[in-house]
């Protein structure tokens, strides 16, 4: 079973609408992140966090907010869809403390907003 | 601001013939450079962690070195299996607001090996 999974894996939305996207691991990991990846800009950091009781924007946060449910739980909602956000998007886990640990990415959310 | 700039954007080899990938950095106070895979459609997979200038990483056919300003990972005798993209990330020593420990990626150099 894969470490770090992401639902759904395809998903297409109507622009207004609130979309939740999930993630789960089971690395045992503190933090979690969640990424977009749009062609040509590559990987950018939208939301970030260390544990339950942390959570950090990251470099394009606007539009988009998240829940820690539990240290093994992410989600990042958009609360109102918009065609821009079309994208794939990831989710990621790495160990904490001051080394800089590298990051496992779960397999992605096709995201389509009409 | 930090920036990773990867080197080239596309790349074609024959199968067997070695080339390097270049991924340049500007960061204030390097911790860690990342390379990753990413085959399409799929979420990266790391490779290898970088700390300190001089230092060397290998994997099956693949070696990451670095210096001072950027990492080269070094791509032996490929075969079309290594087709792919490969992403090149940093994390640098400036903190920010919670001290983020962010990584910065580079737009990652596509690959294809052709048989």
């Amino acid at each position: 079973d894969a470490d770090v999974t992401q639902t759904p894996r395809n998903r297409i939305t109507k622009t207004g609408k609130r979309i939740m996207l999930e993630c789960s691991q089971t690395k045992g990991h503190d933090r979690m992140y969640w990424y977009r990846q749009d062609p040509g800009l590559g990987l950018r950091l939208i939301y970030y966090s260390f544990d339950v009781k942390d959570i950090n924007k990251g470099e394009i946060s606007d539009g988009y907010s998240v829940s820690r449910q539990a240290q093994a739980k992410f989600s990042l909602s958009l609360e109102s869809a918009i065609p821009n956000q079309t994208a794939l998007y990831f989710c990621a886990t790495s160990e904490g403390g001051n080394r800089p640990y590298e990051q496992y990415f779960g397999p992605g959310t096709r995201l389509t907003v009409t | 601001e930090d920036q990773v700039t990867q080197s080239p954007e596309a790349l074609r080899l024959q199968e067997g013939e070695s080339s390097s990938l270049n991924c340049s950095y500007t960061v204030s106070g390097l911790r860690g450079l990342f390379w990753y895979r990413q085959d399409p459609g799929k979420g990266p997979e790391f490779l290898f962690t970088l700390y300190s200038a001089g230092e060397e990483k290998e994997k099956e056919r693949l070696k990451a070195t670095l210096t001072k300003k950027e990492s080269f990972l070094h791509i032996t005798a490929p075969k079309p299996e290594d087709s792919a993209t490969y992403l090149c990330a940093v994390q640098a020593g400036a903190y920010s607001g919670a001290g983020s420990y962010q990584l910065t990626f580079g737009k990652g150099t596509k690959l294809s090996v052709i048989p």
